[in-house]
């Protein structure tokens, strides 16, 4: 089945180490997206790529980094810059504007604890 | 800043009943927004849509209207059911086809 597998599910970090997050889809989709929730917030974009090999700063990019080689996936690194990293993250993908509705498809997300 | 928003931060709902999530929007040239639904844990759904050029839009059990006059648009779930308990966002595209989220409405449905 088509969709988005992020991975893991939970994770656990000490503080100073970076980590990353997977973000893999098959839905064909050129777009892609990472999103942190904190408890009670809505969702705040981190970065975004619309298509391989580019990608852009979101609102929150500070502390994270990105690389898009594939177009399938869109792995996210919290680095140890990031001050307060503990949330849940998730990645999303879309065609881009114009081809459809704009519509976001999320996938599961990740819970990353910082001890 | 933040360009969608939420009236109520939660809402409680007898199971059977109707609901009603409100959202504001700032921006006149909206054209577009996307109802999505979050279960805990995981990630959000979309449930619905609407254009700019429709007052309304109908789909199982869910109805969202948009008045542009005052820049607000509703969720209405007809017949809550347990199921519905979530947090439920509104959404609008920004510049380079991201999206703006509200910060949430929390359902939840007592029996």
């Amino acid at each position: 089945d088509g969709g988005i597998t992020q991975s893991p599910k939970y994770l656990f970090r000490k503080e100073g180490q970076n980590v990353t997050l997977s973000c893999e889809q098959n839905l064909n989709h050129d777009a892609m997206y990472w999103y942190r929730q904190d408890p009670g917030q809505g969702l705040r974009l981190i970065y975004y790529s619309q298509i391989v090999n580019d990608f852009q700063k979101g609102d929150i990019a500070e502390g994270y980094s990105v690389s898009r080689e594939k177009k399938e996936s869109f792995p996210l690194t919290v680095t140890s810059a990031q001050k307060n990293p503990t949330a849940f993250y998730l990645c999303a993908s879309s065609l881009p504007g114009g081809r459809n509705t704009g519509e976001l498809f999320f996938g599961e997300g990740s819970r990353l604890t910082v001890l | 800043g933040e360009s969608v928003g939420l009236h109520l931060p939660t809402l409680s709902v007898q199971e059977g009943d109707n609901s009603i999530i409100n959202c504001a929007y700032s921006n006149s040239a909206s054209d577009y927004f996307i109802w999505y639904k979050q279960e805990s844990g995981k990630g959000p759904q979309f449930i619905i849509d609407i254009r700019s050029n429709m007052d309304k839009r109908q789909g199982q059990r869910v109805t969202v209207l948009l008045n542009k006059t005052v820049k607000h648009l509703s969720l209405q779930i007809a017949a809550t059911q347990p199921g519905d308990s979530a947090v439920y966002f509104c959404a609008e595209p920004s510049p380079h086809y991201k999206l703006s989220f509200g910060a949430g409405t929390t359902v939840t449905v007592r029996a």
